[in-house]
């Protein structure tokens, strides 16, 4: 079964700390996504990664960073960490096959308050 | 953009009955839908996914239908069970990406 983990499953931060959530896949998968969730918003595209070094913005990326050194690692860096940043954060990665149709394999989320 | 609808009132049931979800979309011809399900606290896990191409696709107790005509899908749960209750999102691709519905919220009553 494939397996995404995340550093923490609960995280409390200050306003203006220097945020890093962590994911790890062990499928090999190319593709790999942050999203944050909230309620009344649904499940909202900050960045993903194609491959190694490779990232792109999804459809929330301010005030967000990312870094995919390895493969199987993807970091969400919250630079300055705000009190509208908090929320459950959720990671997953997905294998880029020919059939075009690439499932999403989701790890158990962070929640993170910002204090 | 594109905007992807789900009933945002939780769905209440019988268990036993057939639950029917929907998911509506606009401005956008997905090649194909997929179907996740939430349980509190936890990432979506991943459920059936259908093609443009095809009307009906059938998992054990799931059934999902996808009309591109109406731009909407209906995923149905039969003999449904305490078990199933659950937050049920649907997501479209988006060229190797998914954008998602907020999801719909199922309670299944013994």
């Amino acid at each position: 079964d494939v397996k995404v983990t995340q550093s923490s499953r609960y995280l409390v931060k200050r306003t203006g700390e220097k945020v890093f959530l962590e994911c790890v896949q062990d499928m090999d998968h190319e593709n790999m996504f942050w999203y944050r969730q909230d309620p009344g918003l649904g499940l909202r595209l900050i960045y993903f990664s194609y491959d190694v070094k490779m990232k792109e913005k999804g459809d929330i990326p301010e005030g967000y960073s990312v870094s995919r050194e390895k493969k199987e690692r993807f970091s969400l860096i919250l630079e300055s960490a705000s009190t509208n940043q908090t929320s459950m954060y959720l990671c997953a990665s997905s294998f880029s096959g020919t059939s075009g149709s690439d499932t999403q394999y989701f790890g158990p989320g962070t929640r993170l308050t910002v204090l | 953009s594109q905007k992807i609808e789900q009933n945002s009132e939780a769905l209440n049931i019988q268990e036993g009955k057939t639950a029917t979800l929907t998911c509506n979309y606009t401005n956008y011809s997905p090649a194909y839908l997929q179907w996740y399900r939430q349980d509190p606290g936890r990432g979506p896990v991943f459920l059936l996914l259908i093609r443009e191409n095809e009307k009906e696709k059938r998992k054990e107790r799931l059934k999902v239908t996808f009309d591109t005509t109406l731009k909407q899908s209906l995923f149905h749960i039969t003999a449904s069970q305490p078990a199933d209750s659950a937050t049920y999102l649907c997501a479209l691709d988006r060229g190797g990406k998914l954008i998602f519905g907020q999801g719909t919220e199922l309670s299944v009553k013994p």
